[in-house]
This record gives C-alpha cells, structure tokens and sequence, in this order.
C-alpha cells in the first residue's frame, strides 16, 4: 500500500522559503504508475492545487505560483519535494503531498489518491 | 483557469436519508470531474473519479453522475460516518481546480 508523509518546519518569516518534503513507503518514487502532487488548504478554506510531478521529473505548476515554486523529486530518498519562495501571509495553510491515480490520457486526467496526514505552515515573524 | 462552483454550500441531513450535491464548471469538462470527503483535522478521501467511478472501497451508496459542465454525488441511506466537507475537482485541463465544498451536518 502505497503512503506518503510530508515533513518540514511549521513557521517560516515573510520573504523566506517554505520547503517542505514528502517521504514515499510501499513503492518506487519512480514509478511510472504515479505523478506526485502538493495540494494546501488556508485555514477555514478550501483545497487549492499547487503543483505536480511526473514520475520521470517533469513538473507541473499551478501558473500563479510558478514564478516561486520548486517541486523535485529525489530518487535517492525515494522522495518529494516543495519549496515556495518569497512566502508571505497568504501561503499560512496545511500543506498535503498526495499520490496521485490515473484513469484518462489527458496529461491531467488523474484524482488525488493517497494524502498525508497534512502540515500547518505558518508564515509569521 | 476553470472555477468549479458546488452547491449547496452546506446542507443539514439524518442518518438514512438521500442527498444530492451539485458541482458546476465554467466550462466544459468532458467527466474529468473527481469528489472528495473531508472530515475535520483530516486529509481529504478519494471517493469518486471520472464522474461516475468508485474508487475501491468506497461504500455503493455513493454514486456520481451529469456530464459537459454540470454534475452531482448522491448519497442513498446516510451513514454517520457520511457527514463531513465534500469536494469536487475538476481534472480536465491545469491548473486542476477545486469546487469550494459542501459542508453535510447532521440534522
């Protein structure tokens, strides 16, 4: 069974970078079974797509964060990653990493399938 | 990007009844149209994919259907373990966007 569990500091200053990383057990990160995603949610609010990888490393950005936004993947650690910089107040959310399950041919015909447990990041001096 | 629009926004329901929520696109999505249940402090669940198809495992009350920009999840017989925020997505096109949930008490 595939899980995924992200790690990473839960506070990080305005103007800084938010890195965050997700740990993969049960399967090969390279996989070609699997994209891998960052979904996040404000508090009190709903889910907000930020971006996705494929499993040969070619990354997918939601275009209002590109400009900002690394997501890697490390083969050695069989894991993902996240960094988001320049943050500022609006990036305060829980933060979830998620498998991701194909069902289509389209580049994005895939549903979020397993998700972490989620971490609160607070962007706050 | 494509807004996703759900409504109702929240509903109020008892163990046993039916309920239907509606999600619509700004355009047409061709059934890329995925539905998630969120309960408090938790990560979402996959419930539904390709408009109509339940992931395995998910209880055969639920069910999803519609099709171009307008769809619906019902739910026969509610459970307890139903009541929570539900989610639709599109996966049609990026960015992958989010219906902005349905909230199902307990009446």
């Amino acid at each position: 069974q595939l899980q995924v569990q992200e790690s990473g500091p839960g506070l990080v200053k305005p103007s800084e970078t938010l890195s965050l990383t997700c740990a993969v057990s049960g399967g090969s990160i390279s996989s070609s079974s699997y994209w891998w995603a960052w979904i996040r949610q404000p508090p009190g609010e709903g889910l907000e797509w930020i971006g996705s990888i494929s499993f040969s490393g070619t990354p997918y950005y939601k275009p209002s964060l590109q400009s900002r936004l690394t997501i890697s993947v490390d083969t050695s650690k069989n894991d993902f990653s996240l960094r988001l910089r320049s943050v500022t107040a609006a990036d305060t959310a829980v933060y979830y990493c998620a498998t991701t399950f194909f069902y289509g041919s389209g580049s994005f015909s895939y549903a979020f399938d397993m998700w972490s447990q989620g971490t609160m990041v607070t962007v706050s001096s | 990007d494509i807004q996703m629009t759900q409504s109702p926004s929240s509903l109020s329901a008892s163990v046993g009844d039916r309920v239907t929520i509606t999600c619509r696109a700004s355009q047409r999505i061709s059934n890329s149209l995925n539905w998630y249940l969120q309960k408090p402090g938790k990560a979402p669940k996959f419930l539904i994919y390709d408009a109509s198809s339940l992931q395995s495992g998910v209880p055969s009350r639920f069910s999803g259907g519609g099709s171009g920009t307008d769809y619906t999840l019902t739910i026969t017989n509610l459970q307890p373990e139903d009541f929570g925020t539900y989610y639709c997505q599109q996966s049609y096109t990026g960015p992958l966007t989010f219906g902005g949930g349905t909230k199902l008490e307990i009446k």
